[in-house]
């Protein structure tokens, strides 16, 4: 399968900062990669699907202003969160779709802590 | 302010006994599934998949058991060791390139 990298692997920011989550396919090319939030003991839920050279699609209730997505090139598709505030503390995880039918192969994620 | 987090169900086992995680998934459309373990602090991990047509797959020491009927996946894993401790996800989807939706997940313990 797909090796998927993120970084950074954890960061914490002031309220009102904004950061951005780096997700790269090491050995695969990607058209697609999707982004999944997930609270502590709580199951992924998908935030947005990002298609390289085109606009993310968004999850409803995800605010596409706030949750910023390039998918630039097939190995590295990124998100920005604005204005972070607490409630805004997560995992963040990326995954890259496969060749194979509905394939996905996921990054170590992220961990956002928001003061 | 920071969101509760629900309680995940657990399951506890002896090494060696063999584990069964169940899911009850929501789209009768849905005709790919697939198991993922996920340990803490890390992305999920794929364990096994199966696609609607069938009913039963088998991997290394794991086994998935799908019935449509009733919509329910299982996930079997034989002779369970203490590297199994993870939280395990199912997850399902349909369609090409369809979204994966994933379950609650379930927080397996395994005693030495």
């Amino acid at each position: 399968g797909a090796v998927v990298s993120q970084h950074p692997s954890w960061v914490i920011c002031k309220s009102g900062t904004s950061v951005k989550i780096e997700c790269r396919s090491l050995d695969f090319q990607a058209t697609t990669m999707f982004w999944y939030r997930q609270f502590p003991k709580q199951s992924l839920m998908l935030m947005a699907t990002s298609n390289e050279g085109s606009k993310a699609t968004y999850e409803q209730g995800v605010e596409k202003d706030k949750f910023l997505i390039n998918h630039a090139s097939l190995t590295l598709s990124t998100l920005t969160v604005t204005s972070a505030h607490p409630e805004d503390s997560s995992f963040y995880i990326c995954s890259v779709s496969g060749i194979s039918y509905n394939e996905q192969f996921f990054g170590p994620g992220t961990r956002l802590t928001v003061l | 302010g920071e969101s509760v987090g629900l309680h995940l169900p657990t399951l506890s086992v002896q090494e060696g006994d063999n584990s069964i995680i169940n899911c009850a998934y929501s789209n009768s459309a849905s005709d790919y599934f697939i198991w993922y373990k996920q340990e803490s602090g890390k992305g999920p991990q794929f364990i096994i998949d199966i696609r609607s047509n069938m009913d039963k797959r088998q991997g290394q020491r794991v086994t998935v058991l799908l019935n449509k009927t009733v919509k329910h996946l299982s996930l079997q894993i034989a002779a369970t060791q203490p590297g199994d401790s993870a939280v395990y996800f199912c997850a399902e989807t349909f369609g090409q390139g369809g979204k994966l939706i994933f379950g609650q997940g379930t927080e397996l313990s395994v005693k030495p």
